[in-house]
């Protein structure tokens, strides 16, 4: 069964600096996609990047970015020039190939420090 | 507009009560899911609907039943309801692509007394 496991329940980051969430995750499948989620206090989640497992390139989305290493079953989240809005839950979430089904980590709290 | 509506956003109940949980989503999606989000534990898969046929059902108690009458409604049917079923109940919906993200709703914050 496929496993996903964030091993840090908060982080903190100063405002305009660099933090980076871990992620692991374990599966037996080729076609995969990986997700990073942001639960802000009392809103709705909303998807803050996607990989798919058969692109080498890490992807990108303005100050947020992935380190992908498949081999390693790794999946972390750097977010640069950190702001206060930037405060949430971060969930990393797993896809097996076409289905919706989203497998989920424990998430991860951060707070960023003005 | 969200997308993805859920009403109530909050319910309290006792165990004896019978209420309902509502999603709508205006996306045009094909596939909606209800989730359970308790304190310190990772979100839970409950149902998955798939062109309004429920696909997935992750060994949910019986107390907990799905309806969805069309592709862009999904309800969760509570009665008899335990202290240890309050949670944030997260509905999501997606298309069939491949590239078919989950968009959430804000969630229902239910309360078991």
């Amino acid at each position: 069964a496929q496993t996903v496991t964030q091993s840090q329940p908060e982080m903190s980051v100063q405002e305009a600096e660099t933090v980076t969430l871990s992620c692991t995750y374990d599966t037996s499948e080729s076609d995969y996609y990986l997700f990073w989620y942001k639960q802000p206090p009392s809103r709705q989640m909303i998807l803050v990047i996607r990989q798919e497992a058969y692109k080498q390139q890490n992807a990108t989305e303005n100050r947020f970015s992935v380190n992908f290493q498949k081999a390693a079953k790794s999946f972390s989240l750097k977010i640069s020039d950190s702001q206060l809005g930037d405060a949430a839950m971060y969930f990393c979430a797993y896809r097996k190939g076409n289905t919706g089904k989203l497998i989920f980590g424990q998430g991860t709290t951060l707070q960023v420090k003005p | 507009e969200t997308g993805v509506t859920q009403t109530p956003r909050h319910l309290v109940m006792g165990m004896t009560n019978k209420k309902s949980l509502k999603c709508e989503q205006h996306l045009g999606h094909n596939a909606m899911y209800w989730y359970k989000q308790s304190a310190k534990k990772p979100l839970e898969l409950m149902f998955v609907y798939s062109l309004e046929e429920r696909v997935e059902n992750n060994s949910v108690p019986s107390r907990f039943s799905p309806e969805c009458p069309n592709s862009s409604h999904l309800f969760l049917h509570l009665h008899t309801l335990q202290p240890e079923d309050s949670a944030l109940y997260l509905c999501a919906s997606s298309s069939q692509s491949r590239n078919g993200e989950l968009f959430f709703g804000e969630g229902s914050r239910l309360t078991v007394l």
